[in-house]
């Protein structure tokens, strides 16, 4: 079965400190992906990445960036954190070769930015 | 680009009555179809999906949904819902094309009671 596992289920930080979520899998999948999810949103992609070292913007990228070093691992940074990104974060990865490759999930972080 | 709408955002209904969660898609290319669950404080789990052949689709789990390529739609039904049923649902579209991203509609809540 594939893991995702996110490195903090809840995460408290301050405005203006710089913040890293991580996130790593242990099946080898080359996409990786990080979304938000807010009350009556739904989910919205940050960022992914479908190789080491290779990133995309998503939809909502701004003040966000991402860091892909290793297959396994795919880390989002917030630079300055502000009092909008207080939301609940999850981390996916998926297969690639075809989009039909569904995306697996870990717990997510629920960071509260003070 | 794609967008998906899913008309209800709360869904309450009685243990052992039937369900429909609406989901309407818009997309200028073909798509893949996704429904994801998630549970109370988890992350999103695949339900099932719309890749090919015949378009009705069925989970383990007694889920079952419909593709409508004419009404664009892929609604997710089960004839008899349990309270473990109770969860957050995701109608989700990927482009035969393009990169593995998700587009989700905001959510579906089902809740389930006595």
């Amino acid at each position: 079965d594939v893991k995702v596992t996110q490195s903090s289920r809840y995460l408290v930080k301050r405005t203006g400190e710089k913040v890293f979520l991580e996130c790593v899998q242990d099946m080898d999948h080359e996409n990786m992906f990080w979304y938000r999810q807010d009350p009556g949103l739904g989910l919205r992609l940050i960022y992914f990445s479908y190789d080491v070292k290779m990133k995309e913007k998503g939809d909502i990228p701004e003040g966000y960036s991402v860091s892909r070093e290793k297959k396994e691992r795919f880390s989002l940074i917030l630079e300055s954190a502000s009092t909008n990104q207080t939301s609940m974060y999850l981390c996916a990865s998926s297969l690639s070769g075809t989009p039909n490759q569904p995306q697996h999930f870990g717990d997510g972080t629920r960071l509260s930015i003070l | 680009a794609q967008s998906v709408t899913q008309l209800d955002s709360q869904v309450p209904v009685f243990e052992e009555a039937p369900v429909e969660l609406r989901c309407n898609y818009s997309s200028s290319v073909s798509v893949y179809l996704f429904w994801y669950v998630q549970y109370p404080n988890q992350g999103l789990q695949l339900l099932l999906k719309y890749l090919s052949g015949s378009t009705l689709v069925e989970s383990i789990n007694g889920f079952e949904a419909e593709f409508n390529k004419s009404q664009t739609s892929f609604h997710l039904r089960k004839p008899s819902v349990h309270i473990s049923d109770t969860a957050e649902y995701f109608c989700a579209v990927s482009e035969r094309s393009g990169y593995s991203t998700l587009t989700f509609g905001k959510g579906t809540m089902l809740l389930v009671s006595p």
